[in-house]
């Protein structure tokens, strides 16, 4: 099993650029998630999705729109790139199953974007 | 804003002393899972505590709850260097989503 894999690994887009990140995840899990992390910091949750077809704001939506239209995918879209969007992206995946998890999140390697 | 709020920031110790690091969270939680991230990679899952549970062993961690207080500590013994990361204590209260802290990061000197 790959667990979960994002796709690019890195880009460098131009304010007002558009860009698509893949995020992919072959464990059968219901949730997926998007963070971003910024230096020195935590995780912010951007969307997250409880499975096919559905999607939720995190704590910082603004700026980026998700789909998941295939259970094992999960697509995080910047529309006008800014430079405030300059951070290292967080795809993870969760079991939906608590009686049979423990709850835990597995994340992909993350995705280094520069918005210049 | 981040509800978990670990302490201290940033850790230095030598290769098999003991590193603690706390986590404190304003409000309840339904459990809080710890997470070590090295650098430039994604977060590993490394253990998770319950609200009901004031402690939990996994190998060389220990972890302790205390909801009256609203904190969490991490205990690594015997450090190594390849413990040396990023720790990110993160909580989970109603629905399905995590909150994390700003993380410590721990350096292990050989």
């Amino acid at each position: 099993n790959a667990g979960v894999t994002q796709t690019p690994k890195f880009r460098v887009l131009k304010t007002g650029q558009s860009m698509t990140l893949l995020c992919a995840q072959d464990m059968n899990h219901e949730y997926m998630y998007w963070y971003r992390q910024d230096p020195g910091m935590g995780l912010r949750l951007i969307h997250y999705s409880v499975g096919e077809g559905t999607t939720a704001k995190g704590e910082v939506p603004d700026g980026y729109n998700v789909s998941r239209l295939k259970k094992q995918n999960f697509l995080l879209g910047l529309e006008s790139a800014a430079p405030s969007q300059t951070s290292v992206y967080f795809c993870a995946s969760r079991n939906g199953d608590t009686r049979r998890t423990s709850g835990e999140q597995f994340f992909g390697p993350g995705t280094r974007l520069t918005v210049l | 804003s981040q509800q978990g709020e670990e302490d201290p920031q940033a850790l230095s110790i030598q290769e098999g002393e003991n590193a603690t690091m706390n986590c404190s969270y304003k409000t309840s939680i339904n459990n809080l899972q710890w997470y070590r991230q090295n650098s430039g990679r994604g977060l590993v899952h490394l253990i998770l505590i319950r609200s009901n549970e004031r402690e939990k062993h996994s190998g060389r961690l220990r972890v302790t709850l205390d909801t009256s207080k609203k904190s969490s500590s991490l205990l690594i013994t015997a450090s190594r260097a390849a413990d040396t990361a990023s720790y990110f204590c993160a909580r989970t209260a109603a629905g399905n989503k995590l909150t994390f802290g700003g993380g410590t990061r721990v350096l292990v000197k050989p």
